[in-house]
């Protein structure tokens, strides 16, 4: 079956600091890939996805590139602030049923 | 644009009681779903319905989870009776099918003593 595998938090920066959340995945098929985050007291939120093979999802300065050969979907982002802590959850879907399949999370903590 | 709406926010029960919660998606999404979320993991799906059809519930525990989604809208999601393992954040989710992005609501937080 389908898995994902995040590392595990929580990380703690200091602002400005650059971040990376490493995510490999296990899939049979072509799946796309997101990254949702979860902001203390919110729901989930999609953050950002990829649909194929080397696209490269980017949103709020966040950056992460659908990468085939190394089954990964790391998350980057170059300079982060206090409003970045939060959970950050890597996912796939295949077409088929549109069912998510969540890693475990990675908790951010942004200190000032 | 209204979003996904949850209710209640918070329960606690004791086990062997029963609790439901409510979902109410974004007008118009025709799928609907149901995660729970334990502490320190990421959020496991439950079941999927298609307007007011069972897509999957192969992650249902059947034995005391029950789910349904009268007139393809709403939805409500039983568990009777509830174990302490079944404490965790219930999510609800929506969207218009396919590949279609998926919107959370804000999840009930169970706690069962």
């Amino acid at each position: 079956g389908n898995s994902v595998t995040q590392m595990e938090g929580p990380v703690t920066l200091s602002e400005e600091a650059f971040l990376t959340i490493n995510c490999t995945y296990t899939a049979t098929g072509y799946p796309s890939l997101f990254w949702y985050v979860q902001y203390p007291g919110e729901g989930l939120q999609l953050l950002l996805k990829a649909t194929k093979a080397d696209d490269k999802g980017s949103n709020k300065g966040f950056e992460a590139t659908y990468r085939k050969e190394t089954t990964s979907f790391h998350l980057e982002k170059g300079s982060v602030q206090v409003s970045d802590s939060a959970v950050y959850f890597c996912a796939l879907t295949e077409a088929a049923g549109n069912k998510l399949t969540f890693g475990g999370g990675t908790r951010v903590l942004v200190k000032p | 644009e209204a979003g996904v709406a949850q209710s209640p926010r918070y329960k606690i029960i004791e086990k062997r009681q029963s609790v439901a919660f409510w979902c109410n998606p974004i007008s118009g999404h025709a799928t609907l779903y149901w995660y729970q979320q334990i502490l320190g993991q990421g959020p496991k799906l439950l079941i999927q319905f298609q307007n007011n059809g069972v897509v999957d519930d192969s992650q249902l525990p059947k034995d005391r989870f029950s789910a349904e989604r009268l007139k393809g809208v709403d939805s409500t999601l039983k568990i009777q009776p509830a174990k302490l393992e079944d404490s965790a954040v219930y999510l609800c989710a929506s969207s218009l099918g396919g590949i279609n992005e998926q919107y959370f609501g804000p999840g009930t937080r169970l706690t069962v003593t």
